[in-house]
This record gives C-alpha cells, sequence and structure tokens, in this order.
C-alpha cells in the first residue's frame, strides 16, 4: 500500500496563478482532509469531505477550492495565487469522520512557494 | 472551542534519559481523542499514540506513553529511554466527538544530545 499520495512534492508559483494539488489514499477511507503548515506551527485544516461527493470548510477555507474526485481522490486548487498561501500543504485520510478515536493518515507534504 | 496549547517550544535532552512533553486542551464535550504526532527534518506526520476521554488506563505504545490528567486538562508524551531518532517536532492534537477536524498545537521541537 503506497498510503496517501499527493503530487507534487515542491510548487513555485507566481501571485495570481492557479495550480491543483492532487491527492489519493489506497486505504479504502471515507474520509480526507486538506491541511496548510505555516512556518514554526501546527496544521490547520483547509477543507475536509466525509465522503465521496461532500465537501466541508475548515478553519481557514479562503482562497481554496476542492473537488472530491472520487473515494480515493481529494484535490485542493488555488485558483489565484497569493505570497500567503505560500505553506506546506498536507492532505490526510481517515476511516471514519464521526469517530474521535480514527487516527488521520497524513501524505508527504506538498511544499508551495508563492512569489 | 477546541485548543491545545504546547507551552515548549524546544527541549533539549541527552541520550538514554526519559523526556515528557508538555499538552493541555480546552473542550466543553465529554467525548473526545487526544493524539500525538511526530515530524521529523524530513516533514512527514507520524502518528505515536492516541488516548480516547473515556479511556480509564493511560496509553502506552513502546517507548510512548501518554500521562492523561482528565481533571487537569493535559496530555503530555513520555519517551523513555530517547534515541538519537526521537529529535524531530511534536504535535498534541485533539478531536471532539462533534467536530469534524483534529485541531493542532503549535509543537514542541524536541532535540536528542548524543
Amino acid at each position: 500500500n503506497a498510503g496517501v499520495t499527493q503530487t507534487p512534492k515542491f510548487q513555485v508559483l507566481k501571485t495570481g496563478q492557479s495550480m491543483t494539488l492532487q491527492c489519493a489514499q489506497d486505504m479504502n477511507h471515507n474520509s480526507m482532509y486538506w491541511y496548510r503548515q505555516d512556518p514554526g506551527m501546527g496544521l490547520r485544516l483547509i477543507y475536509y469531505s466525509a465522503s465521496e461527493g461532500t465537501t466541508d470548510k475548515g478553519e481557514v477555507p479562503n482562497g481554496y477550492n476542492v473537488s472530491r474526485l472520487n473515494k480515493r481522490e481529494f484535490s485542493l486548487r488555488l485558483e489565484s495565487a497569493a505570497p500567503s498561501q505560500t505553506s506546506v500543504y498536507f492532505c490526510a485520510s481517515s476511516d471514519q469522520l464521526a469517530g474521535v478515536n480514527n487516527e488521520q493518515f497524513f501524505g508527504p507534504g506538498t511544499r508551495l512557494t508563492v512569489l | 472551542a477546541q485548543k491545545i496549547t504546547q507551552t515548549q517550544p524546544g527541549m533539549f535532552v541527552q541520550e538514554k534519559e526519559a523526556v515528557t512533553l508538555d499538552c493541555t486542551y480546552d473542550t466543553s464535550d465529554q467525548s473526545y481523542g487526544l493524539f500525538w504526532y511526530k515530524q521529523p527534518s524530513s516533514g512527514e506526520m507520524i502518528f505515536l499514540i492516541y488516548q480516547g476521554s473515556y479511556d480509564e488506563q493511560n496509553a502506552t505504545e513502546g517507548r510512548y506513553s501518554l500521562n492523561f490528567q482528565k481533571a487537569r486538562k493535559s496530555a503530555n508524551l513520555v519517551i523513555s529511554a530517547s534515541q538519537l531518532g526521537d529529535s524531530a517536532m511534536y504535535f498534541c492534537a485533539m478531536r471532539e466527538q462533534r467536530a469534524q477536524k483534529l485541531v493542532f498545537g503549535q509543537g514542541t521541537r524536541l532535540t536528542i544530545n548524543p
């Protein structure tokens, strides 16, 4: 099992450019998440998807859109990148949304720099 | 609202010593879960240990244990016999029963000295 995979690993954008971060999981998990991690900080939730076909906003959704393409894939799109979106982006998945004890499995992260 | 506080930005410990990383939390829910993750310099997030709010025993996973004091709302991570490979950032996180997210603390950078 590859677990959670993310592409690309690194990306540099100019202000105003758009891009999509891809995430896929092969653990048959229902729930998927996108987080951002700024230097010296913990992770903050951008969007999540409880199940295929549903998405909801997290703590910091402004400037982002998501698509749950199918059960395996959950993409994050920046329509018009801003320097404030320079961060490391993590995708995660878990077995069920409502339980407190479901561990989240994380991808390796995408390091994004917006100039 | 959920909140996680890690008050130790950095800690330095000699190899083979035990180390305790502090975590306090704030919630009004009765049902919640507490997690610890390790983030080495390579950047990935590695799950270490979980404690449920209704668990009566402290969680243990190998050299990791969680010192859960519910009345004090603390969930400290204890690493016994530290190793050089334990050098990393450590994050405490909480999930409430009704919430749809993990809330993370700001992390503690642990450095193990030989």
